[in-house]
């Protein structure tokens, strides 16, 4: 059974930095890109970021690109999102998402995590 | 703002089937069969109804249905259930991970 479990949200000054983290089990982690959406309140569903199976491309939304870093850890089935200079308009809940198909992402995204809620305010 | 278009809202009643449009480009939705379609309860986790534009995962009933022509994909609800009710979002691939391809979503109410 598969299951993504996303970490590390909370309440954050603005200018500063927070680091999520998604667990994953019951698949081969480390044949799958691993996503990054996040949705803020009352608003609807943006793609973040994206890391490849092996870690050896990411990709970013224009809205995140030089503030967010998506790293993972194979040997802990973990994927990282870690956000700096955060904005009020970052606030959303986070989810980590995994891709329907191995190897190459397809932006299709099979299983998700239940989030986690940034908050940026001062 | 977002590249694909949806309607804001569809209706129905209870049996009926109601069909969600998803208007894309040739860049995205026209350019690759990798559409897909997620449901969302309120304060619940995006759920996968519909990959590669007319899959189904395992679970999910065969009311759900998607199709594609051009630059517009389709979700077609048939037999509409009172679960049904949800926000309903597309997605494409676009080549390139380098831009969000999220619809606005369409919110379904069932009558």
């Amino acid at each position: 059974q598969v299951h993504l479990v996303e970490s590390g949200g909370g309440v954050v000054q603005p200018g500063r930095s927070l680091r999520l983290s998604c667990a994953a089990s019951g698949f081969t982690f480390s044949s799958y890109g691993i996503h990054w959406v996040r949705q803020a309140p009352g608003k609807g569903l943006e793609w973040v970021a994206v890391i490849s199976y092996d870690g050896s491309d990411q990709y970013y939304s224009d809205s995140v690109k030089g503030r967010f870093t998506i790293s993972r850890d194979n040997s802990k089935n973990t994927v990282y999102l870690q956000m700096n200079s955060l904005r009020a308009g970052d606030t959303a809940v986070y989810y980590c998402a995994k891709d329907v198909w191995s190897g190459s992402s397809t932006r299709q995204f099979e299983y998700w995590g239940q989030g986690t809620l940034v908050t940026v305010s001062s | 703002q977002s590249p694909l278009t949806q309607p804001r809202s569809v209706s129905g009643s209870p049996g009926q089937s109601v069909t969600i449009s998803c208007t894309g480009t040739i860049s995205d939705v026209g350019a690759y069969n990798y559409v897909s379609w997620y449901q969302q309860h309120p304060d619940k986790a995006p759920k996968l109804i519909i990959y590669d534009v007319n899959k189904r995962p395992s679970g999910v009933p065969d009311r759900f249905s998607g199709s594609k022509s051009g630059n517009t994909a389709s979700l077609i609800i048939s037999g509409l259930q009172a679960e049904d009710e949800a926000d309903y979002y597309c997605c494409s691939y676009e080549g390139t991970n380098t831009y969000d391809v999220f619809g606005p979503g369409t919110k379904v109410t069932v009558l």
